[in-house]
This record gives structure tokens, sequence and C-alpha cells, in this order.
């Protein structure tokens, strides 16, 4: 059971829109704790696609934004390509556990 | 180019140690602190223990606490994680990853190796 929930699996056909939601508590997002989202193919390391709620490291397509809200975060892919066929994680920071830095558990997107 | 290159993974007993080293080139090292984030097979991201840059001052997860030390060598530019005790439920792959961010707390995961497979085993 992740802290951060996130839905198992998405999917969208080529150049359609996707939005990956990333719901925490208050005593994370809720918190006034940024949000990170990372990309992982399949067989390889993850890879970072958001920082800082909403912000695109260089080298990564306008195509995905970020945004937050409240106690939730959220990933949109706009213009959805084969390439983007991926795992996505949404990542914050807990001040109650042990596990300060958590993620959420995940979600699987298919380019149908 | 930021380049990072975990070692040391393997089969270990169940109870067993291992250390698991990361290389690091292509940034000032010893200015950012370091993590170690685990993968299960077929399973999510896991986030294991953090190292500060300069005085290394070292977090874990609970799930590690008292069996796993972070350290690092900033004249090698290199990390380390000392595992001991190790248990079945420890079967991952593990990222050092570099970190990133304006406070602490905001740190992300800005660069990941590409992981060193460790598998606990009776």
């Amino acid at each position: 059971q992740s802290v951060l929930t996130q839905p198992p699996s998405v999917s969208g056909a080529p150049g359609q829109r996707v939005t990956i939601s990333c719901t925490g508590s208050s005593s994370n997002i809720g918190a006034g704790y940024d949000v990170h989202w990372y990309q992982q193919v399949p067989g390889t390391a993850p890879k970072l696609l958001i920082y800082g709620n909403t912000n695109r490291p260089s080298g990564v397509p306008d195509r995905f934004s970020g945004s937050k809200s409240d106690t939730s975060a959220s990933l949109a892919i706009t213009g959805l390509q084969a390439e983007d066929e991926a795992d996505y994680y949404c990542q914050s920071y807990d001040n109650s556990l042990s596990a300060w830095r958590v993620f959420g558990g995940g979600t699987k997107l298919t380019v149908l | 180019e930021v380049q990072l290159l975990e070692s040391g993974g393997g089969l270990v007993e169940t109870g067993g140690s291992l250390r698991l080293s990361c290389a690091a080139s292509g940034f000032t090292f010893s200015s950012y602190a370091m993590s170690w984030v685990r993968q299960a097979p077929g399973m999510g991201l896991e986030w294991v223990s953090i190292i500060s840059g300069s005085d290394g001052t070292p977090s874990y997860a609970g799930s590690v606490k008292g069996r796993f030390t972070i350290s690092r060598d900033n004249s090698k530019n290199t990390l380390y994680l000392q595992m001991k005790s190790l248990r079945a439920e420890d079967t991952a792959s593990y990222y050092c990853a570099k970190m990133r961010g304006v406070s602490p707390a905001n740190y992300y995961f800005d660069y990941w190796g590409q992981g060193t497979l460790v598998t606990v085993s009776s």
C-alpha cells in the first residue's frame, strides 16, 4: 500500500490526451511538499520527467505537464505517442513516516 | 554528462551481507546529496536511504534502518550501501540517484544509475 495513490493503468490512442492522478494526504502533498514525476520504460532506469510540481527538465517534451492542488497532483500527456508507453511514478515527501521520500505505486500507460 | 554506475549486486543467502558501490562522474560529487532507491521484481519504486553531500548525514527508510549503512567517499566520487542481515524481501534492483532541489524536503532524483540486482535466497 503506497502512501501516494495512483491508478494502476491508463490507456489512450495516439494523439490523445491522458492524465495520471497522484493522491496524497495532509502529511505529504497537502503539507505543501513538491511532487515530482518519473518515467520508467520497462527494463530501464527511471528518468526524471517533472520536478517541483510543474517544471520540465531540459529535453523533456512540452507534451508532458504537471499540476498540483490541495492533496493531489496530476501528470498530463498530450499528443500521445507510442514511445510514451511506460510506467509513471509520482514522488513527494512525507513528514509522518520513517520513509520520508515516498513514491506512488506507479501507473502503466498503454498506447493503444 | 552525468554518469552513475552501480556495482556489487549478486546472489546472497538470507542473513548475509553485501556492499553496493556507485561510481559517479560528470558533476561535483561532494556538492550533492545522493540516494539509493530499490525496486523489487515487478513492483514499484521504494526509497531506501539518503546521504547529504557535505557532512555525510544519513537517513534511512524504516524497512532498512539498523541493517543498511549508506556512506560516501568524496575523494573517490563513490557512493556505497552496506547491507547486512539481508532478507528475502530485500531482493530488488538497487539504483543510486543524484539528488537536487531547493530544500532537502523537496529534493528530487534528477539522475539515476542503471541499477544492480540483489537477490536474497535461502
